[in-house]
């Protein structure tokens, strides 16, 4: 299967700051996950967006998809030290995830 | 949610060895599912494993090589054979929420702590 891309590949903010990840995708999706993961640990799920949303909030989470672009963006906002990790979209298509390259996002204090 | 768990946490074999991973779930289960993920690199699903039926692989891999077993609805296993370095990688298990009592449903897959293998 091919992977999706996400952008950018690095990030680094100060503490405070919002981040943003986007992430384009390539089969038609039933939805699209975005998973978090620290210092190569397990994965842990943030939100799933179905693909007839357009946008869905989680605390300080924000992700949104536009189908007809096959992208998806996630953004955190007032980020702290501890968001530190890498973030990966997969997009799901029956059971089957298949998943992006993946951002890393630094939080500095 | 589900609760997984994986065994081992780490390991560090020797070329031409195997390495058998566990998973374990705390709720039954009808798929589970093995990724890969390679060093510096996003996560490949390796096969998909239902209880009662051999597993279903996906391009890429076998079954020679990465052997699997699914025994009941709240375990299985991994194996890699015949191990090389560029095995080394962690390997995930994966399963759907069991209940969908979580938030989204059914469609939310959960993810064990993940096994780090080391190929010398």
């Amino acid at each position: 299967s091919q992977q999706g891309e996400e952008d950018p590949q690095a990030l680094s903010i100060q503490e405070g700051e919002n981040a943003t990840m986007n992430c384009s995708y390539k089969t038609s999706i039933n939805n699209l996950q975005w998973y978090r993961q620290n210092s190569g640990r397990g994965l842990v799920h943030l939100i799933l967006i179905r693909s007839n949303e357009r946008e869905k909030h989680s605390g300080r989470l924000r992700v949104t998809l536009d189908t007809s672009k096959k992208s998806s963006s996630l953004l955190i906002t007032a980020s702290r030290a501890a968001d530190t990790a890498s973030y990966f979209c997969a997009e799901t298509s029956g059971s089957r995830l298949t998943f992006g390259e993946g951002t890393q996002l630094t939080v500095n204090p | 949610s589900a609760v997984i768990s994986q065994k081992p946490s780490r390991d560090i074999c020797q070329r031409g060895t195997s390495l058998t991973i566990q998973c374990q779930v705390d709720s039954q289960v009808t798929m589970m599912f093995w990724y890969r993920q390679q060093p510096g690199q996003s996560l490949t699903l390796i096969a998909t494993a239902n209880q009662g039926s051999e597993a279903t692989y996906e391009s890429g891999f076998v079954i020679d090589k990465f052997p699997i077993s699914r025994p009941n609805l709240t375990f299985s296993t991994l194996t890699v054979s015949n191990m090389s370095p560029e095995d080394s990688s962690i390997y995930l298990c994966s399963v759907e929420d069991p209940i969908g009592l979580g938030p989204y449903g059914t469609d939310t897959q959960y993810f064990g702590p993940g096994t780090r293998l080391t190929v010398l």
